[in-house]
This record gives C-alpha cells, sequence and structure tokens, in this order.
C-alpha cells in the first residue's frame, strides 16, 4: 500500500504557543489531504480536507483560524495548531488519497500534549 | 441519521473461528467501501476495499457487498489474537465517512 509519513510524531509544547505537524505522501501524488482528530477512546473526527493548490474546507465546529491548513503540493500537507492550549491536546492524524472515491491512507499520527 | 452504522461492540470470538463485522450506509449512491483495521493507539491502515456487489477476498479476509441493502461486511477467517483490534468502516460518495468502528477481541 502507499506510504504517508507524519512529522513529528509526538510534541510536548506549552499553553499559546503554535505547533506544526507536517504529512507528506511518500510514493504517491495525493490530491486531496485530510486531517483528522482523535479523542482518547472516541471515534475518528474530519477536521478539514484539503486540495492540492486550494484552500481547505473545514468541518463544521473547527476553528479554522485556529488550525491552518496548507496542502502545498501533491505530496506535503501543514497542519498548524496556533495558540495552542491544554484542551487541544489529541492524537492528530492526517491520511492522503488519490482522490474523493479512492482509498485513504493514513499517517501513522502525532500525539500533541499541551502544557 | 449517521451515514454509516457499526456496533460498537465488544465482538468476542474464540481464536480460529471466523468474526463477522457489518456495517450500514445510509447514501445508496455511495460507490466505494473500505474497511480499515486500527489499534489502540495507532492510526487506522487500510485492510480491504471493494466497489462492486459480491465477495472480494484477500487472505483471511472477506469483503461482502450488498447495494441493495445497504449493507457491507468483513468476515476475517481463522481468527488470531493479533486480529485484536477496532475495525472502521468506510463509504465514499462524494465525501468520505467513518463509522464510529467495532471493537474486536479474539480470546486465545
Amino acid at each position: 500500500g502507499a506510504v504517508v509519513s507524519q512529522h513529528p510524531s509526538w510534541v510536548i509544547c506549552k499553553s499559546g504557543t503554535s505547533v506544526k505537524i507536517e504529512c507528506r505522501s511518500l510514493d504517491f501524488q495525493a490530491t486531496t489531504m485530510f486531517w483528522y482528530r482523535q479523542f482518547p477512546k472516541q471515534s475518528l473526527m474530519l477536521m478539514a480536507t484539503s486540495n492540492e493548490g486550494s484552500k481547505a474546507t473545514y468541518e463544521q465546529g473547527v476553528e479554522k483560524d485556529k488550525f491552518l491548513i496548507n496542502h502545498a503540493s501533491l505530496t506535503l500537507s501543514t497542519l498548524t495548531v496556533t495558540s495552542a492550549h491544554p484542551e487541544d491536546s489529541s492524537f492528530y492524524i492526517c491520511s492522503a488519497s488519490g482522490g474523493s472515491f479512492y482509498e485513504q491512507y493514513f499517517g501513522p499520527g502525532t500525539r500533541l500534549t499541551v502544557t | 441519521q449517521k451515514e454509516v452504522e457499526q456496533n460498537s461492540g465488544p465482538l468476542s470470538v474464540p481464536e480460529g473461528a471466523i468474526a463477522s463485522l457489518n456495517c450500514t450506509y445510509s447514501d445508496r449512491g455511495s460507490q466505494s467501501f473500505f474497511w480499515y483495521r486500527q489499534y489502540s493507539g495507532k492510526s487506522p491502515e487500510l485492510i480491504m476495499s471493494i466497489y462492486s456487489n459480491g465477495d472480494k477476498e484477500d487472505g483471511r479476509f472477506t469483503a461482502q457487498l450488498n447495494k441493495a441493502s445497504q449493507y457491507v461486511s468483513l468476515l476475517i477467517r481463522d481468527s488470531q489474537p493479533s486480529d485484536s483490534a477496532t475495525y472502521l468502516c468506510a463509504v465514499s460518495l462524494n465525501k468520505f465517512y467513518f463509522g464510529s468502528g467495532t471493537k474486536l477481541n479474539v480470546k486465545p
């Protein structure tokens, strides 16, 4: 299957700082990338969908000014959590796809802890 | 009504048995169907994709799709303790929808 990497795999930051998470598709061109958040023992929650070169589409309730998504190339998308607070602590997972009808391949996830 | 429904479980089966995981979806126009496995603390991993009615087999896994009944299932033959995980059903039309997952426990 296709390989998606994420960096960093875990990060601890202080409240009020910003954190950037990178998602890369290593062996295919990802026209669409997705960002999810998952709290312990809960389901995946889609935060936003981004297409290369376009603005991300955010799900209802997700603050676009707080979670900045950039999908500048067919292999790289970034999620920046701005002014992070302890309630933003979660497992953030990206996935990449060749299109809406096709499989999503997930990165290994980034565990964010905000102190 | 949720777009994709799964029984949350847990589903417990003995080692060596067949585990049957089920999923229903609401949008009759859905075209693509996927099963993912997620181990605790890890990200989901694609197991199977199925696009047309019928069965699709891959090793110990068989995906079954019935579009008339809006039903997709995953059978795991010869279940192993390492199969213990949460299994997510996903359906795609113009958007991807995940079910909340079924937790499977395979007991040695």
